[in-house]
């Protein structure tokens, strides 16, 4: 069974902080990982890729990845109440190239 | 800018009826998918469509669903027999040449009764 993991949240920043999010996936061939921002009762939008270890920084946003260890992370630096929204991780699998496995999210408050 | 079209935005049917759901993806996008969201779950990938044939699809997507591109510009999901377990938002995305970068349609929402 292929798993991608997620803390549910809510996580709570105030305006200006870092905020840090995590999620781990069990499938050790995993080859693409994407993070996608959903606000309620909206349709996911793509926030950043991410393919290989290292980071990737996209103006506030930066991914990071860890294949070794299978996890990814996002950070979102100078966080803004619009920046409050749940954030998806999400995996494609190698040999599944088209096929992707997505966390549950982690909602995020920012507060002003 | 360019965007992915979904109709209906909502859909409200019978147990055992058949619906079908439409998009439109953006005009030079090669790559189509579709996904659903359980309220309050997670998204699930239910089937990528590429080069008019299914690419990919998962254990959800079993016979009583099925895809097509009937022309140039519309993608539909098909599900034959709905159960009360198919209620859910459906999500339609289509990509360019790189099927990474997806972009999603706003979603139709399915309600069985």
């Amino acid at each position: 069974q292929k798993e991608v993991e997620q803390n549910s949240g809510p996580l709570s920043v105030p305006e200006g902080a870092i905020a840090s999010l995590n999620c781990t996936y069990s499938d050790r061939v995993s080859q693409s990982f994407f993070w996608y921002r959903q606000y309620s009762g909206k349709s996911p939008e793509l926030i950043m890729s991410i393919y290989s270890n290292g980071d990737k920084e996209d103006g506030r946003f930066t991914a990071q990845l860890n294949k070794a260890s299978q996890y990814v992370s996002l950070l979102i630096r100078d966080s803004q109440p619009s920046d409050s929204a749940t954030y998806l991780c999400a995996v494609n699998m190698w040999g599944n190239f088209n096929k992707f496995y997505f966390g549950s999210g982690t909602k995020l408050n920012v507060k002003p | 800018e360019p965007e992915v079209t979904q109709t209906p935005s909502h859909q409200v049917t019978q147990m055992g009826q058949e619906v079908i759901l439409r998009c439109v993806p953006i005009s030079n996008h090669l790559y189509f998918y579709w996904y659903r969201q359980i309220l309050g779950q997670k998204v699930e990938f239910l089937v990528s469509f590429y080069n008019n044939e299914i690419s990919e699809k998962s254990e959800i997507f079993d016979d009583q669903f099925s895809v097509e591109r009937p022309d140039g510009s519309n993608f539909t999901l098909k599900i034959r027999s709905t159960k009360l377990e198919d209620s859910a938002m459906y999500f339609c995305a289509s990509s360019e040449e790189d099927p990474d970068t997806q972009y999603f349609g706003p979603g139709t929402r399915l309600t069985v009764l």
